[in-house]
């Protein structure tokens, strides 16, 4: 069973910062992704990562695979108020495509 | 963007009953997840169905609970005797195929059952 820990736990920001949140493991993967949850929502898939090295962006959101395909980062630039929620990322047992195991998850609060 | 529909939003229930959450995945999708996410915790894999049957579970899928296809576009989960400690925020997910790794899976909003 792989342990995702994503760090920081929670993050409390003032609108326009910059941050990056961690997801973190010993196990290789051959695919990673960002999910958003907010508040009384199910998760939504943000991206999926596939190559090691890989840097995907979405606006504001810079999401990096390790070299190694056992870590990941997302990096906010800029971060607004409907930034809040609740980050997570996971990732499939190699060669198993059924079970998505999800981390630990970093909580975002941005404010005014 | 199709959505992955649940009922009820909140149950709550005394302890000891049964209790039968509802999902209707997307239509065209072949794999089925139910999820939960105990209240200030991490979302939690409970069990995966693919052509009328369990694909996957986890330790915490235990007698306890089952799922069902029960027509066309239904799938749902029972837990048979609730506890307290099954209080939690289910989710239903489903996916296109379950055969890809990158897959996405498509949340619904979730069923937040409170074991009295």
């Amino acid at each position: 069973t792989q342990l995702l820990e994503q760090s920081p736990q929670f993050l409390s920001i003032q609108e326009g910062e910059n941050l990056t949140v961690y997801c973190n493991s010993s196990s290789v993967f051959s695919s990673l992704q960002w999910y958003r949850q907010e508040p009384g929502e199910g998760p939504v898939l943000l991206v999926t990562v596939v190559t090691g090295g890989e840097v995907k962006k979405l606006k504001r959101l810079t999401f990096q695979f390790g070299d190694a395909r056992k870590d990941s980062s997302l990096h906010i630039t800029a971060a607004q108020t409907g930034d809040t929620g609740l980050y997570l990322c996971a990732v499939r047992n190699t060669g198993t495509a059924s079970k998505l195991t999800f981390g630990t998850g970093t909580r975002l609060q941005v404010t005014l | 963007e199709p959505e992955v529909t649940q009922t009820p939003s909140h149950q709550v229930t005394q302890m000891g009953q049964e209790v039968i959450l509802r999902c209707v995945p997307i239509s065209n999708h072949l794999y089925f997840y139910w999820y939960r996410q105990i209240l200030g915790q991490k979302v939690e894999f409970l069990v995966s169905f693919y052509n009328n049957e369990i694909s996957e579970k986890s330790e915490i899928f235990d007698d306890q609970f089952s799922v069902e296809r029960p027509d066309g576009s239904n799938f749902t989960l029972k837990i048979r005797s609730t506890k307290l400690e099954d209080s939690a925020m289910y989710f239903c997910a489903s996916s296109e195929t379950g055969m890809v790794a990158n897959e996405k899976l498509f949340f619904g909003s979730g069923t937040q059952l409170s074991v009295l």
